[in-house]
């Protein structure tokens, strides 16, 4: 099946610093890929919509500011958590499919101190 | 609104049988996946349905009925490995998916 592959699967990073999480799909190409964040114990929450060679769409309630999406090509998509606060504190996962399918990155666990 | 409703957690035995319901009310549908995740891990697929039926694949067979806004994964021949939540999810009339909070399925020897 396809791969979309996630780096980096764990980072903590301090209070204030920005940190970049990069989201590739190995065998096709994807114009679209949704970037979801996952707290304890409870399920997906998508977060935005990211398109090729467009802005990302932004779910309500998620500052566009502070989550940065580029998805510059077919094959990468990239968020980046500025100014990351303790209560950024989460599972990010990104995922990318077509109609029948998605599949997910391993995801990325990350931890503000 | 959207709505997706699957119990919390289940237990079952090695060896047997276990079926996980889920009920959604959502804007359109165009699809329903199942998904399972491991604690830490991301989901990985395990099914879709768009036609009302079941779908089997190996151990494990999905239903859906979309007159009732209802399907179900059945988890045949159950094995340690097995625990895990499962996810329910609906794609709406606008293309997004709609998750269900997981159920966690755990598994006795």
């Amino acid at each position: 099946g396809a791969v979309v592959s996630q780096h980096p699967s764990r980072v903590i990073c301090k209070s204030g610093t920005s940190v970049k999480i990069e989201c590739r799909s190995l065998d096709f190409q994807a114009t679209t890929m949704f970037w979801y964040r996952q707290f304890p114990k409870q399920s997906l929450m998508l977060m935005a919509t990211s398109n090729e060679g467009s802005k990302a769409t932004y779910e309500q309630g998620v500052e566009k500011d502070k989550f940065l999406i580029n998805h510059a090509s077919l094959t990468l998509s990239t968020l980046t958590v500025t100014s990351a606060h303790p209560e950024d504190s989460s599972f990010y996962i990104c995922s990318a499919g077509w109609d029948t399918e998605a599949f997910f990155g391993q995801g990325t666990r990350l931890t503000v101190v | 609104g959207q709505n997706i409703d699957q119990p919390t957690e289940m237990t079952a035995t090695e060896g047997a049988i276990v079926q996980i319901n889920c009920t959604y009310q959502t804007s359109g549908f165009n699809g329903l996946f199942w998904y399972q995740q491991h604690a830490g891990e991301a989901p990985t697929f395990l099914s879709y349905n768009v036609l009302d039926g079941l779908e089997e694949k190996g151990r494990f067979s999905s239903f859906l009925s979309r007159s009732k806004g209802y399907s179900y994964l059945l988890l045949k021949e159950l094995q340690m490995k097995d625990s895990a939540s499962y996810l329910c999810a609906v794609r709406d009339g606008n293309y997004q998916l709609i998750w269900g909070a997981g159920t966690k399925l755990i598994i006795k020897p």
